[in-house]
């Protein structure tokens, strides 16, 4: 079964620390790709990071890395030096074969002063 | 300038009602699709099109119907409105082989 699994409903982190979103995913297709999506209160989903599963280095953009374990089957978000903003819901999202996104359940940030 | 759009961004309406929602992107993509978030965050694919061709269809009722006019535009229509259907719709394209997936704004429908 294609599955991703989010299992930490909600974090709190302080302002300047980093913090790690864990993801888990499961398929049996030997290439697919991982994604996180942020969706701030207002709704609107905005695209972070992704990863290949061939891809050898993990991805980073900006303060986001993420950091891949292919034998674990791990993808977690890793974001550094935490900012009021990133308080967000953070979708883990999986593209096996055939183009569509599965997602997780997600994981609500609080970022607190 | 916006990439993935889609009209109206709220919509209440009363059971059995018809209703559609309207998507168009601007990035030249080749994809589009529609996804559906429950009242828990979930968020769920519906339909993919490729250049105006249905390439995903996922056990969504047949109430639901999905129209591609030309490969810019992905609209939803659905037919009888139930209770459930209340949700919030996302419209995203992407390339075909792309990476990244470009979400619209959403509309949040609620069926009274």
């Amino acid at each position: 079964a294609q599955k991703i699994t989010q299992t930490q409903p909600g974090m709190f982190v302080q302002e300047k620390e980093a913090v790690t979103l864990d993801c888990t995913y499961d398929t049996s297709d030997p290439s697919y790709g991982l994604f996180w999506y942020k969706q701030p209160s207002s709704g609107e989903m905005i695209f972070l990071i992704y990863q290949g599963s061939y891809d050898q280095q993990n991805a980073t953009e900006g303060r986001y890395s993420l950091n891949f374990q292919k034998a674990r089957k791990s993808a977690n978000l890793v974001i550094s030096a935490s900012q009021l903003g990133d308080s967000a819901m953070y979708f883990c999202a999986m593209r096996p074969l055939g183009d569509k996104l599965i997602f997780g359940t997600g994981t609500r940030l609080q970022v607190f002063p | 300038d916006t990439a993935v759009s889609q009209t109206p961004k709220y919509l209440v309406t009363q059971m059995g009602n018809d209703k559609s929602i309207k998507c168009e992107q601007n990035l030249g993509h080749d994809t589009m699709y529609w996804y559906k978030q429950d009242s828990k965050k979930f968020l769920k694919i519906m339909f993919s099109y490729n250049n105006k061709e249905l390439i995903i269809n996922e056990t969504v009722p047949n109430r639901f119907s999905p129209k591609s006019p030309d490969k810019a535009h992905l609209n939803l229509h659905i037919n009888s409105l139930e209770l459930g259907d209340s949700a919030v719709y996302f419209c995203a394209s992407s390339q075909r082989q792309g990476h990244e997936q470009y979400f619209g704004p959403g509309t949040r429908l609620t069926v009274t």
